[in-house]
């Protein structure tokens, strides 16, 4: 079974500096859609960055981009310039790709940025 | 604008009531998600929708159960409502490779 493991309950930042946000997950599959997803406290979860495993170079965003290391199962969040708005929950999720099947999410890190 | 629209933001049930949450979306994906939020254990998955009539249970079923008669709608039953089914339920939906997931504004439920 497919695993999702964010091991960040929380993390604060200054406004303006760079975060990085951990996710490692557990798979024999090797085509997979990884993917960060945030939910600000107003609760509408929005999708910040997704990451196709059959492509080497990793994807950004603006101020987001990933460090995608498929041989250690890694896939963190860097948010640069962090701004207030950031301060949201952050969710680290993975689906298989070419296939229908279940979005499995980690657990969640709570990021909190201060002016 | 693409949408998912959960019928109630916050609903205070009784123990022992047949409690539905509405989940409808205007973007004729396949896929439809529930999903129940805990604090300190992220998001998981009760039941998923890959078509009309179809459902697969996800990890956490028991105690649910589900119903998509039309691709727009996916609806997420709780027979007899338990305390211990007090949560945020969140619905999703995505187009059937997944390649992006959209949610509702999430329900709040209270079983008292």
């Amino acid at each position: 079974a497919q695993t999702v493991t964010q091991s960040q309950p929380e993390m604060s930042v200054q406004e303006a500096e760079t975060v990085t946000l951990s996710c490692t997950y557990d798979t024999s599959e090797s085509n997979y859609y990884l993917f960060w997803y945030k939910q600000p406290p107003s609760r509408q979860m929005i999708l910040v960055i997704r990451q196709e495993a059959y492509k080497q170079q990793n994807a950004t965003e603006n101020r987001f981009s990933v460090n995608f290391q498929k041989a250690a199962k890694s896939f963190s969040l860097k948010i640069s310039d962090s701004q207030l708005g950031d301060t949201a929950m952050y969710f680290c999720a993975f689906c298989w790709a070419y296939n229908t099947d279940k979005l499995i999410f980690g657990t969640g890190t709570r990021l909190q940025v201060f002016p | 604008d693409v949408k998912v629209t959960q019928s109630s933001r916050y609903l205070v049930k009784r123990t022992g009531e047949k409690v539905f949450l509405e989940c409808v979306q205007d973007m004729d994906h396949e896929n439809m998600f529930w999903y129940r939020q805990d604090p300190g254990l992220g998001l998981r998955l009760i039941y998923f929708s890959y078509d009309v009539k179809m459902k697969e249970k996800g990890d956490i079923p028991e105690g649910y159960s589900v119903s998509r008669e039309k691709k727009e709608r996916f609806s997420l039953i709780l027979e007899s409502a338990s305390t211990n089914q007090t949560s945020m339920y969140l619905c999703a939906s995505s187009p059937r490779l997944n390649t992006e997931a959209f949610f509702g504004q999430g329900t709040r439920l209270t079983v008292v």
